[in-house]
């Protein structure tokens, strides 16, 4: 186990709702970094969040967006939900720094529907 | 930007033999490479990684060499067992400074292992 946990693991929402998902990322990690992962593709990179500010952004939509909070818990929100959006979301967490390896939770399956 | 290819996406081998994946990089920046393996409902697991300025790593069945000329890095399991079967996904970033860059990765490779 990594230490990393998402909360919900499984939704379901109806296009247009809005959703936010949660993780808690491994004690003492003050980077976290969510994906999209369509089936059977790869992680596309999101966006990362570094001590609660935001450090880099893939390409997604600003409907995409996120938080970090002083714990170094984030979330992620979604608007507008499109039926596109239904794939699993992956937080993965991160001592930061050059040298640092990325853990990722078990991830939020969602389906838009 | 970044993009990493992977093949092949299926690879299927008798138990005890050798598997190997390959992945390819396009951006010379890149110098932080890691492969996970997924299992089915679960999220990657990070098995072995290898930086640009080391050519080979190995952890007992697992190995990863790279090749910062042609770009490529490859992952070699070796005495494969049926619990290695899952899909494999090769990863690269940049990182520099005091900044972990973000993983782009590749499409993945399912490995199946018949007892």
């Amino acid at each position: 186990e990594t230490g990393v946990t998402q909360s919900p693991t499984h939704l379901i929402k109806t296009r247009g709702q809005q959703v936010t998902l949660r993780c808690s990322s491994q004690s003492g990690h003050n980077t976290v970094s969510w994906y999209q992962q369509a089936l059977g593709q790869g992680p596309q990179f999101i966006f990362q969040y570094y001590r609660e500010e935001e450090n880099g952004r893939g390409n997604f939509p600003p409907r995409f967006s996120g938080l970090q909070f002083p714990n170094y818990s984030s979330e992620l929100n979604v608007n507008a939900l499109e039926l596109d959006d239904s794939a699993l979301y992956l937080c993965a967490s991160s001592l930061g720094g050059a040298n640092t390896e990325a853990f990722f939770g078990q991830g939020t399956r969602l389906t838009v529907v | 930007g970044e993009n990493v290819e992977q093949h092949p996406s299926t690879l299927s081998v008798q138990e005890g033999d050798s598997a190997v994946i390959k992945c390819t990089y396009s951006d010379s920046a890149s110098n932080y490479f890691p492969w996970y393996k997924q299992e089915l409902g679960k999220g990657p697991q990070l098995i072995i990684d290898i930086r640009s300025n080391v050519g080979e790593k190995k952890d007992q069945r697992i190995a990863v060499t790279l090749n910062k000329t042609a770009k490529h890095f490859s992952l070699h399991i070796t005495e494969t067992q049926p619990e290695d079967s899952a899909v494999y996904f090769c990863a690269a970033a940049m990182n520099y400074g005091g900044s972990q860059g973000n993983l782009i990765f590749g499409k993945g490779t399912k490995l199946s292992v018949k007892p």
